[in-house]
């Protein structure tokens, strides 16, 4: 079955930049979608098909997909975007979410 | 505004049975997909189920298949889930959610512990 690996963690200061990688066997050939999540709360998608941006998500998020690996950046970071982060494809009949990473801002 | 809001979710008996449901408004539900997600505690997102705007596809994840059943009505803009022998590790979380390939809106999920 296909898996998506997600660090469980990402740390950055902020203002800079972070990046938050989704590995999977060929995964450029699929649409990759991102979601983030912040404590009690339901996820929020932030990114679509790779690199869209739903209305209401600043353009500090971006996303890129590409051989084995998806990512999500996140630029000029702040303290509110601390949450876990989570990429999700369609595979096979079944969605599949990564692990989740946790993104913190030092 | 759309709104998706869950209900059903409690404590259960292993082995028992619960049925979740999600009432849906600000949007033609009967035009859309709709999933199951559920987070166990301090887990990940798990997908569920997936059922057609029209119910004629459905999936279900391994991990529940043949114990539960995703179903909707359109006429009432709702979405279950049944949920039959449950087990401990089916405690979470369970999120109605919409969309297909991705999901744009969630709720904010009911609760399903399963302990003696």
């Amino acid at each position: 079955s296909y898996v998506l690996t997600q660090p469980p963690s990402v740390s950055v200061a902020p203002g800079k930049t972070a990046r938050i990688t989704c590995g999977g066997n060929n995964i450029g050939s699929k649409s990759v979608h991102w979601y983030q999540q912040k404590p009690g709360q339901a996820p929020v998608l932030v990114i679509y098909y790779d690199s869209d941006r739903p209305s209401g998500i600043p353009e500090r998020f971006s996303g890129s997909n590409s051989g084995n690996t998806a990512t999500l950046t996140i630029s000029r970071v702040e303290a509110g975007d601390e949450a876990d982060y989570y990429c999700q494809v369609w595979d096979s009949s079944s969605d599949l979410f990564g692990g989740g990473t946790k993104l913190t801002v030092l | 505004e759309v709104q998706l809001v869950e209900s059903g979710g409690g404590l259960v008996q292993p082995g028992g049975s619960l049925r979740l449901s999600c009432a849906a408004s600000g949007f033609t539900f009967s035009s859309y997909s709709m999933n199951w997600v559920r987070q166990a505690p301090g887990k990940g997102l798990e997908w569920v189920s997936y059922i057609s705007s029209s119910s004629s596809t459905i999936y279900y994840a391994d991990s529940v298949k043949g114990r539960f059943t995703i179903s909707r009505d359109n006429a009432k803009n709702s979405l279950y889930l049944q949920m039959n022998s449950l087990r401990a590790e089916d405690t979470a979380v369970y999120y109605c959610a919409r969309g297909t390939g991705y999901v744009d809106y969630w709720g904010q999920g009911t609760l399903v512990t399963v302990s003696s």
